[in-house]
């Protein structure tokens, strides 16, 4: 069964400092997909990326950076010179391409300014 | 905005009552996911349809149902509710039958037991 833990509770940094956020996966699959989604306050959920198990290419989009490593099952995500805006709780989600997403815990980032 | 469109947004009921939420999927999809989010159980799968019939299902309770119908909506119905029913649902879509795509979610509804 896939498991995604998110170990981090609550993170809380001061504006313009770099933050990452941890995720570690466990499957038996060979084939699987990993998401990171972002939960601001107002409670919709954000698409922010998809990885699937045979891209270990790292993933940059402006501040935001994915790091993905089978050799750790990880897939971490780092936030770049935070800001405020970036306040929210981020979940970390795997599926083996069919069906059902398996979420973490989620992590709740704070950013002050 | 993703696409997918959930209404309401907010709902408020007594224990024992029913209630029904709706999705509409981005244009073209044809899955429809729905996921319970609540403090205890964190974002949990309850069930996928795929272009009106049911392919999956996770830990949904016998006392929910859900259907799509043939313009590719959905709707997730609630009965005999419960305090503990109280969290955010939310609908997600997808265009084929597997989730490894983009998968897009609605801004979820609200549900509020009292």
């Amino acid at each position: 069964a896939q498991k995604v833990t998110q170990a981090q509770t609550e993170i809380s940094v001061v504006e313009k400092e770099d933050v990452t956020l941890d995720c570690v996966y466990e499957t038996r699959d060979t084939t699987y997909y990993l998401f990171w989604y972002k939960q601001p306050p107002s409670g919709e959920l954000v698409f922010l990326i998809r990885r699937n198990s045979f891209d270990e290419q790292n993933e940059i989009s402006g501040r935001y950076s994915w790091n993905f490593q089978k050799s750790t099952s990880s897939f971490n995500f780092t936030i770049t010179a935070s800001q405020v805006v970036d306040s929210a709780v981020y979940f970390c989600a795997s599926n083996t391409g069919f069906q059902k997403l398996v979420f973490g815990t989620g992590t709740r980032l704070l950013v002050s300014p | 905005d993703s696409g997918v469109t959930q209404t309401p947004k907010h709902l408020i009921t007594a224990t024992g009552q029913r209630v029904t939420l709706r999705c509409s999927p981005r244009s073209g999809d044809l899955s429809v996911y729905w996921y319970q989010q609540s403090l205890d159980q964190g974002l949990q799968f309850l069930i996928q349809y795929y272009n009106g019939e049911e392919r999956a299902k996770g830990n949904i309770l016998e006392r929910f149902s859900a259907q799509q119908f043939p313009d590719l909506h959905s709707e997730l119905n609630l009965s005999s509710l419960e305090l503990g029913d109280s969290a955010l649902y939310f609908c997600a879509s997808s265009g084929g039958l597997r989730m490894n795509t983009e998968a897009f979610f609605g801004q979820g509804t609200r549900l509020t037991v009292v």
